[in-house]
Parts: structure tokens; C-alpha cells; sequence
């Protein structure tokens, strides 16, 4: 398997413009979360979801973000209108089970600077 | 290629016994090295990093260049420590990787 797979690695552009992460979990994994990290504020978890469902969005900084899961093996991570403040390393993690023990398999991340 | 490894899916020990969480990492240069945490229903929190040089909930990791390892260790572990454990390695440049995670269950 080629375990959990982001895209774009890397992804500079302006602020005001959308930027849009894409997630292709680990097949038979039924858990998608996405996860930003900071210097400041180190790991946070953005959303998760669960058999596509998105069941905690509580980490969604503001309306400016937004995350689908459109079927089992996509999902995407939208920010509009992006910020400077939004650069960080965007994780996506896959998990099979709805519960937080299961573990969780991560992407390499997209580092994103807003500019 | 897998920067990060942690050899062990699942461990179990008595509560009061000694832990070790082992991790080794690939990488050439001077990495910073993290030991994240995810107790049963809660999110994935950091437990502590290399730099820092602290012990956090009794918890300890040495980073040895020589081995490159960074193995998590506890002289005696208690049942509230029974939780999913990620290494995780930040080289320059904001790159970031994690392990496959160890499931750590300390028995009563």
C-alpha cells in the first residue's frame, strides 16, 4: 500500500487566494483527519471524519475553511480566501475504526506559505 | 523511504514495570524529534520533544545520535499511561514525519 497520500507537497501562493489540500486515504481505512501544524501552536486537529461523515469540525479555525469527504478515498481541505497566517504543514491521517486508539497512519503533509 | 520507525504495534506491561517506547529515525542531518500522545478518546497532543529536554507525566527521551534513536521510557508505568504513542521527526525546512505508532496498554 502506498499508505496515506497528499497533495501538493508544497504549495506557495497570495493571500486572497483559495488553496485547496487534497487527501487520498489508505484503502479500508474508513477515519479521515486533517491536522495543522505550527511552530506556535505545535499539532491541532482541524476535522475528522468518519465512513465520509465529518464528525468533529471543532478545530476548523473560521468560515475561511472548509473540508469535504466526497467518497472513502478522497478528500480535500479548502481555504477561502487564504491568509498569511494560515502557512503551516497540513497532515492528513487515516485510521480504520471510529474510535481515537486506533492508529492512525499520516501523509507527508503539504507545506503551504501564504504569501 | 521511512524516516521514522517504531518498531513495536502493540506493548504491554504491568503497571508499576518499567516502559520503553522504541524509536529510530533515518535522517543525516539534525533532526528535532517528537513524542506525540493519544489517549482513548481524545485527540493526538504532544507529550514532549527532544529540545526541551524535559520529562513530562514521568516520561523521558534521550535523543542518541549514535543509534539514531529517541526511545520513550518511564521507570513505572501507570494504567492511565495506556494510550497510543507517535515518534515524530522534523527536519529542516518544515518537513515532518511520523511513525506508525506503538499501542501501549499497562496492565492493572
Amino acid at each position: 500500500d502506498a499508505g496515506v497520500i497528499q497533495s501538493p507537497r508544497h504549495e506557495v501562493t497570495e493571500m486572497g487566494q483559495e488553496v485547496t489540500l487534497r487527501c487520498k486515504p489508505i484503502s479500508g481505512h474508513n477515519s479521515l483527519f486533517w491536522y495543522r501544524q505550527t511552530m506556535m501552536r505545535g499539532l491541532e486537529l482541524l476535522i475528522y471524519f468518519n465512513n465520509n461523515v465529518p464528525i468533529d469540525d471543532s478545530g476548523m479555525p473560521e468560515d475561511r475553511f472548509s473540508a469535504k469527504m466526497p467518497n472513502a478515498s478522497f478528500s480535500t481541505l479548502k481555504i477561502q480566501p487564504s491568509e498569511p497566517r494560515d502557512s503551516a504543514v497540513y497532515f492528513c491521517a487515516s485510521s480504520f475504526g471510529g474510535t481515537a486508539v486506533q492508529p492512525q497512519h499520516f501523509g507527508d503533509g503539504t507545506r503551504l506559505s501564504i504569501l | 523511504a521511512q524516516r521514522v520507525t517504531q518498531p513495536e504495534k502493540l506493548l504491554s506491561v504491568f503497571k508499576g514495570a518499567p516502559v520503553e517506547l522504541k524509536c529510530n529515525y533515518s535522517y543525516s542531518g539534525s533532526p528535532e524529534l517528537f513524542w506525540y500522545v493519544q489517549y482513548s478518546r481524545q485527540r493526538l497532543q504532544l507529550l514532549l520533544r527532544h529540545i526541551s529536554r524535559e520529562s513530562i507525566k514521568g516520561f523521558t527521551a534521550d535523543l542518541n545520535k549514535g543509534e539514531t534513536s529517541f526511545h520513550l521510557k518511564k521507570p513505572f508505568a501507570q494504567e492511565e499511561d495506556s494510550a497510543m504513542y507517535y515518534c515524530a521527526l522534523e527536519a529542516p525546512g518544515n518537513q515532518f514525519y511520523f511513525g506508525t505508532g506503538t499501542s501501549l496498554t499497562v496492565i492493572p
